[in-house]
C-alpha cells in the first residue's frame, strides 16, 4: 500500500530554533508539493516540485524558509528561525503529472 | 485570482439523512475539480475528481457534479453514516500550465446516530 510518509509527525520547538521536517513520496511520482494548514488561512501551497526541481515556491516566505529534494526519494523543507507564527500542519503531497496529489499525515509544527 | 468558497462552514445531520456539500469557484478556467476528505489530526484523502470537461462523478454513495460555467460543486453523500463525520474540501486545478490547487475552506459534518 503506496503512501507518502512525513517526519516528524510532531515537533514542539523554541522560536529561534531550525526546523526541518522531511517527506517521502510515492515510489514513481514525479511531482512534490508541500502546504500549510491553520485555522485562519486554511490549506495553503507552499512550494512544488517537479522531477526535482523547484517549480513554485510562491507561497512560501523566502527569509526563512527552504525546500529542497536532494534525491527522487526525499523532500525536505526547512525553517530558520522559526517563529510563532509558524505553528501549523505541514502536509507533504505527491503525484504523478496534473493527476491526483496523495497527502501525508502532516507534521504538526508548535513554535514556542 | 481563483477563489474557492464552502458554505457552509458546518453541516450536522442524523444517520440515514443525505448530505449535500457546495463548492463555487469564482475562475471557470479550471482543468479539474477535486473532493478530499480530512478527519481530524490526519492528512488529506482524495474522493473523487472531475475533469473539466466532465459533468459529474460517482464512488459508491458519493456523487460530485460540476458545472464549470456557473463557477460550482456539488457532492452528495447518500445515506449518511457516523462514519462519514470528518472535514470536506474542494480544491480546483487552473487550466493553464501548472500543479497548483486552490482549496476551499472546508465543510465540517457531523453525522449523529
Amino acid at each position: 500500500d503506496a503512501r507518502v510518509t512525513q517526519t516528524p509527525r510532531h515537533k514542539v520547538t523554541e522560536m529561534g530554533q531550525e526546523v526541518t521536517m522531511r517527506c517521502q513520496p510515492i515510489l514513481g511520482h514525479n511531482t512534490v508539493f508541500w502546504y500549510r494548514q491553520t485555522m485562519m488561512q486554511g490549506l495553503e501551497l507552499l512550494a512544488y516540485f517537479r522531477n526535482r526541481a523547484p517549480l513554485d515556491d510562491s507561497g512560501m516566505p523566502k527569509d526563512r524558509f527552504s525546500a529542497e529534494m536532494p534525491d527522487a526519494t526525499l523532500a525536505t523543507l526547512k525553517i530558520q528561525p522559526s517563529e510563532p507564527r509558524d505553528s501549523a500542519v505541514y502536509f507533504c503531497a505527491s503525484g504523478f503529472g496534473r493527476e491526483t496529489q496523495y497527502f501525508g499525515p502532516g507534521t504538526r509544527l508548535l513554535v514556542l | 485570482k481563483q477563489e474557492v468558497t464552502q458554505i457552509p462552514a458546518a453541516l450536522s445531520v442524523p444517520e440515514g439523512e443525505n448530505l449535500v456539500l457546495n463548492c463555487s469557484f469564482t475562475d471557470s478556467a479550471i482543468y479539474n475539480l477535486q473532493w478530499f476528505r480530512q478527519d481530524p489530526g490526519k492528512g488529506l484523502t482524495s474522493l473523487l475528481l472531475i475533469q473539466s470537461s466532465q459533468r459529474e462523478q460517482t464512488s459508491g454513495r458519493l456523487n460530485a457534479s460540476l458545472d464549470k460555467s456557473s463557477g460550482r460543486s456539488t457532492l452528495y453523500i447518500a445515506a449518511s453514516q457516523p462514519g462519514d463525520s470528518a472535514t470536506y474540501l474542494c480544491a480546483v486545478k487552473p487550466a493553464a500550465a501548472g500543479n497548483k490547487l486552490t482549496f476551499g475552506g472546508g465543510t465540517r459534518v457531523l453525522v449523529k446516530p
